[in-house]
């Protein structure tokens, strides 16, 4: 079983301050997903990365992609209130409907 | 554009008994899957499904069944529940069971389910 690890677990900052997020594995992926999960509700796709060392900017955030495809980052710049949530990484191997999720790290940004 | 719709949203049931949650999308998408999301270990493929009449096992599939006889509906039965699957799930369809860039999983609100 393949297992993705996140770090930190658990992050509380104020708006305006800068935060990454690390997702790592041992083993190696063909893309990599980051999901944003809000309460009460199901997770939503933020970003597909494909190519090891891809950078893929989504406004305030930014995601890297391991050179060996193994480990992936989340760079949230001048975080807001609204980015408050569960954020997922989601590796896949290329083998057809297998998609291993990682632990998860719970943003709260305060005024 | 209802994508997703998953029912009932909060259950609770007694040791032993049965129920089914259902799931139904309107998107046409040949992959549905059912996921358990528990604290700290994310989510888990319990079931999914690549296309009408093909079901197979993903990594924690024991105490559930699923069948799919439409592309629409992917019900997960439980069949005698326990405590230990007091759980969060998320049922989750895409165009494709080839999960590349490009192909958007999208999941459903969840069902909060406690066994006592």
């Amino acid at each position: 079983t393949q297992l993705l690890e996140q770090s930190p677990q658990f992050l509380s900052i104020q708006e305006g301050e800068n935060l990454t997020v690390y997702c790592n594995s041992s083993s190696v992926f063909s893309s990599l997903q980051w999901y944003r999960q809000e309460p009460g509700e199901g997770p939503v796709l933020l970003v597909t990365v494909v190519t090891g060392g891809e950078v893929k900017k989504l406004k305030r955030l930014t995601f890297q992609f391991g050179d060996a495809r193994k480990d992936s980052s989340l760079h949230i710049t001048a975080a807001q209130t609204g980015d408050t949530g569960l954020y997922l990484c989601a590796g896949y191997t290329g083998t057809a409907s297998k998609l291993t999720f990682g632990t998860g790290t719970r943003l709260q940004v305060t005024l | 554009n209802a994508g997703v719709t998953q029912t009932p949203k909060f259950q609770v049931l007694k040791t032993g008994q049965s129920m089914t949650l259902q799931c139904a999308q309107d998107m046409n998408h040949e992959y549905m899957s059912w996921y358990r999301q528990d604290p700290g270990m994310g989510l888990r493929l319990i079931h999914y499904s690549v296309g009408a009449g093909i079901t197979d096992q993903g990594e924690v599939p024991n105490g559930y069944n699923v069948s799919r006889s439409t592309t629409e509906d992917f019900p997960l039965r439980l069949l005698s529940a326990a405590p230990s699957q007091t759980s969060v799930y998320f049922c989750a369809s895409s165009y494709s069971a080839f999960l590349s860039s490009g192909n958007t999983i999208y999941f459903g609100e969840g069902s909060w389910l406690t066994v006592v």
